[in-house]
């Protein structure tokens, strides 16, 4: 069936340092494409989401990218902070609300 | 304030039981969904429901059961049919039309059969 993805487990930066988190999708027919982040024992809180029709969109110290030749999503966190570590999941949305989740990527940022 | 709560946030089941997953929300939201999550994957999507007294199998439903009979509440019940019930339960609410796919996730429920 169709699958969302993320390219790393771990991606380990710098505090001040800008991250980004990679995901592959391969539906093309959804809708939105949404990035969550979970912090450690708590459920997921969305962070920014963007339309299929849409290249770029940001938000609060967060870049959505998405790039659907090469079927391709990506969050950039510019200058990451201790409170940014968790885990991020992209997710699509299709058929008025369900989602399919990619496996998650842990940001660890060290001091 | 307004959010979802679910309980327990741990349970303890011997196998053969069936254990019943609570969740609330004050969101006046239509819309609410059950998860599930195992170690270093994704949510993988229980049941959901619309409207009160509706709702529909996701992909991963077998052994589960849901009902809403009130806005407000989607308990989860784990049966004894489920193989591999062990995971962390997530419940989530959301407009009813959303298109976006912000849905607003409670602090989830930590299964483990003995």
């Amino acid at each position: 069936g169709e699958s969302v993805g993320l390219h790393l487990p771990t991606l380990s930066v710098q505090e001040g340092d800008n991250s980004i988190i990679n995901c592959a999708y391969s539906n093309s027919a959804s809708d939105y494409f949404i990035w969550y982040k979970q912090e450690s024992g708590k459920g997921p809180q969305f962070i920014i989401d963007i339309r299929s029709n849409m290249d770029k969109r940001q938000g609060q110290r967060v870049t959505v990218l998405l790039n659907k030749t090469v079927k391709h999503l990506s969050l950039q966190i510019a200058a990451t902070q201790p409170g940014d570590s968790a885990v991020y999941f992209c997710a699509e949305s299709y058929d008025a609300g369900k989602l399919i989740f990619g496996q998650g990527t842990t940001l660890q940022v060290k001091p | 304030d307004g959010g979802i709560t679910q309980s327990p946030k741990y349970l303890f089941r011997k196998e053969g039981q069936n254990v019943t997953l609570s969740c609330e929300q004050n969101l006046n939201h239509d819309a609410m969904y059950w998860y599930r999550q195992d170690p270093g994957q994704g949510l993988r999507l229980i049941y959901y429901s619309q409207i009160v007294n509706d709702f529909q199998k996701g992909d991963i439903a077998e052994g589960y059961s849901v009902s809403r009979e009130k806005k407000e509440s989607f308990p989860l019940t784990v049966t004894s049919a489920q193989k591999n019930p062990t995971a962390f339960y997530l419940c989530a609410s959301s407009l009813r039309h959303t298109h976006t796919g912000e849905l607003f996730f409670g602090e989830g429920s930590r299964l483990t059969v003995l």
